[in-house]
């Protein structure tokens, strides 16, 4: 069975410092990968999404980074941290099926607060 | 600009009763539409699915409909029970959109004794 781990749960971090969460799939291969971010209130909402190794596509521009070096994982990342940058950041995978959307299966999330 | 909307923040409902959730949508290329639920310290899991050629998709004690003339979709459990209590997300794409969901911002019901 399929199983996707993000890593860690909480985050505290000042402002202008960096950022790094990581995301593994176990049990698939080759799976579209998504970050998404819930801020205070408000829907998820997409970030950035990966259908292959070092394939990024960004969906609204922002502070953050993505990278995906290898197949079943994905990085977000940031040089400098800004307020505005605080929220829950989830991990998702799918697979790929022509024509048709398919649901997404997320990761645990992790809860970002920066001070 | 928010497409998914879910205007009721919060639901309390007995235990038995119906939950009826709603989910307004703005964007008349949506086609497909699922409904996700989140406990605490999780992340969602998928619940339930409709495609906009339909108007009514049921599992078990879950049911979706969808009114595409109103832009208006609606989760409805019957009967509620404890383990109900939870965050639940509307959200919605276009066509061949890989995984790429609007997201509203959830409701959270309460399921009393």
């Amino acid at each position: 069975s399929q199983t996707i781990h993000q890593w860690p749960a909480t985050l505290v971090q000042p402002v202008g410092s960096p950022l790094s969460l990581e995301c593994t799939v176990e049990g698939t291969s080759n799976p579209n990968l998504y970050w998404y971010r819930q801020a205070a209130g408000r829907g998820l909402q997409l970030l950035f999404y990966s259908v292959g190794i070092g394939q990024i596509s960004s969906e609204v521009p922002q502070n953050l980074s993505a990278s995906r070096p290898q197949d079943r994982q994905f990085i977000l990342s940031s040089k400098k941290l800004l307020l505005s940058d605080s929220g829950f950041y989830l991990c998702a995978w799918s697979s790929k099926r022509q024509g048709k959307a398919e649901k997404l299966f997320f990761g645990s999330g992790t809860q970002l607060s920066v001070l | 600009d928010q497409q998914v909307k879910q205007n009721s923040p919060s639901l309390s409902v007995q235990e038995g009763r119906i939950s009826i959730l709603n989910c307004d949508y703005t964007n008349s290329m949506f086609d497909y539409f699922l409904w996700y639920k989140k406990y605490p310290a999780e992340g969602p899991t998928f619940l339930i699915s409709i495609s906009s050629i339909k108007d009514k998709n049921e599992d078990g004690r879950f049911t979706v409909f969808l009114n595409k003339s109103a832009k208006h979709l609606s989760l409805h459990i019957v009967p509620s029970q404890p383990g109900d209590s939870a965050v639940y997300f509307c959200a919605a794409s276009v066509g061949d959109s890989w995984g790429k969901l609007q997201f509203g911002a959830g409701t959270q019901v309460v399921v009393t004794p």
